[in-house]
């Protein structure tokens, strides 16, 4: 059973700094991974999608790595901004049929002015 | 273009009450799902279909049921409410052309759902 497990659960830093998520997986047997964004009290919203076939995706000041093999998925958020305070979720899509997404927990992000 | 459209928004339920929450999504996808989260465990798969008249259970099917008569609409109904079912519910959809590939998912904005 896919386990996914992400560090730290909550984060707090000042404006300005780079800063690294980190997620990490069981089963190296994924179709792809995925980052998401959860403002509270509000949905998900979809930041990068990795193919298993990839190493990283980049969208503005987000950068996401997926090291397949060794289960290990990181996001990179380089000069944080209050409005990045949020959860982020890392969730990864098995390779068999017709698996849904499996979770993590989130890391709670704090980024203060 | 209006994506996952959830109702209600917020809903308090007493104990053996059953209610239906409604999904909704515009963009053709052919998988929908089900999810609930609650406090600081992460998201946890009710229900899901890979199309119309398809559904399959996921982690935490019981006490849940699902349809989907049409590829539009994938409501949830809670049949006994029960305390354990107090959570916040997300539905949310994706595509999946040929083969297995997944081209990300779209979620609703959630159901606040408390049973007392």
């Amino acid at each position: 059973k896919q386990e996914v497990t992400q560090i730290p659960a909550a984060l707090s830093v000042p404006e300005g700094e780079n800063l690294v998520l980190n997620c990490s997986f069981t089963d190296s047997a994924i179709y792809n991974l995925q980052w998401f964004r959860q403002d509270p009290g509000k949905g998900l919203t979809s930041l990068l999608l990795i193919q298993s076939s990839q190493r990283e995706q980049t969208s503005g000041r987000l950068n996401a790595s997926l090291d397949k093999s060794s289960g290990r998925s990181t996001l990179y958020i380089a000069a944080s901004q209050p409005g990045d305070s949020a959860t982020y979720l890392c969730a990864v899509k098995g390779n068999s049929g017709n698996t849904p997404l499996v979770f993590g927990k989130g890391t709670r992000l704090s980024v203060i002015a | 273009n209006a994506g996952v459209t959830q109702t209600p928004k917020f809903r308090i339920l007493k104990i053996g009450q059953s209610m239906t929450l409604q999904c909704t999504q515009d963009m053709n996808h052919n998988y929908m799902y089900w999810y609930r989260q609650d406090p600081g465990m992460g998201l946890k798969l009710i229900y899901y279909s890979v199309g119309a008249g398809i559904t399959d259970k996921g982690e935490v099917p019981n006490g849940y049921n699902v349809s989907r008569s049409t590829t539009e609409d994938f409501p949830l109904r809670l049949e006994l409410a029960a305390p354990s079912q107090t959570s916040v519910y997300f539905c949310a959809s994706s595509y999946t052309g040929q083969g297995r590939g997944v081209y990300g998912y779209t979620f609703g904005s959630g159901t606040r759902l408390t049973v007392v």
